[in-house]
């Protein structure tokens, strides 16, 4: 059973500041996604990482790829209160076309 | 871009009877689509693999005879659940899958009286 731990699962910061959510396994995953949820709603994807090492940039968000394709992490630049909300990563495998493996989740609050 | 829609978005039912979900693809076509199940304050966890023109995986502890899914073409994948119980009450979501990623519908709220 693949399992990816997600931490820290609650986190409050105040505005402007960095912040930095870790996804750790001791699995390979083929491919893994940043998701962020609203309460409510469903899963909205953010990034999807595939090549080990992989970094990516949207606006002030990073996401990086371990290099060995078994942990990545979300790193957050002058968190503002849009930001608020809860960010899952989840670990993909066989291409893509298995389901997801989820972490717990982090929820962020960004207090203005 | 890659939409999902599903429907309900919300539906309270009485304990015994049996419920309908239907999660499509509204702009692309998806041979895997995939169904999860999130509890209060819980994260995501995969239920079945819903695979168009065959029989759907189920998880590990997933009844497949009370979570009937049918996966009738490229769009559309639907979860039953059957006689169903205050305990099935949760927030069902479903994905598609299309280029390695999955992109999820709004989910439906169940509650189960």
């Amino acid at each position: 059973t693949q399992l990816l731990e997600q931490s820290p699962q609650f986190l409050s910061i105040q505005e402007g500041e960095n912040l930095t959510v870790y996804c750790n396994s001791s699995s390979v995953f083929s491919s893994l996604q940043w998701y962020r949820q609203e309460p409510g709603e469903g899963p909205v994807l953010l990034v999807t990482v595939v090549t080990g090492g992989e970094v990516k940039k949207l606006k002030r968000l990073t996401f990086q790829f371990g290099d060995a394709r078994k942990d990545s992490s979300l790193h957050i630049t002058a968190a503002q209160p849009g930001d608020t909300g809860l960010y899952l990563c989840a670990g993909g495998s066989g291409g893509g076309a298995d389901g997801l493996t989820f972490g717990k989740g982090t929820h962020l609050i960004i207090q203005p | 871009g890659a939409v999902v829609s599903q429907h309900p978005s919300w539906v309270i039912c009485k304990s015994g009877t049996s419920v309908k979900i239907e999660c499509r693809s509204l702009d692309f076509q998806a041979t895997t689509m995939f169904w999860y199940r999130q509890f209060p304050k819980q994260s995501l966890m995969l239920m079945a693999t819903s695979n168009e023109g065959s029989k759907a995986t189920y998880e590990q502890g997933v009844e497949k005879d009370k979570f009937l899914i049918n996966h009738a073409s490229l769009t559309l994948s639907t979860l039953t659940v059957t006689s169903a119980h205050p305990e099935d009450s949760s927030f069902y979501i479903c994905s598609a899958h299309r280029a390695e990623t999955q992109y999820f519908g709004p989910g439906t709220r169940l509650l189960v009286l």
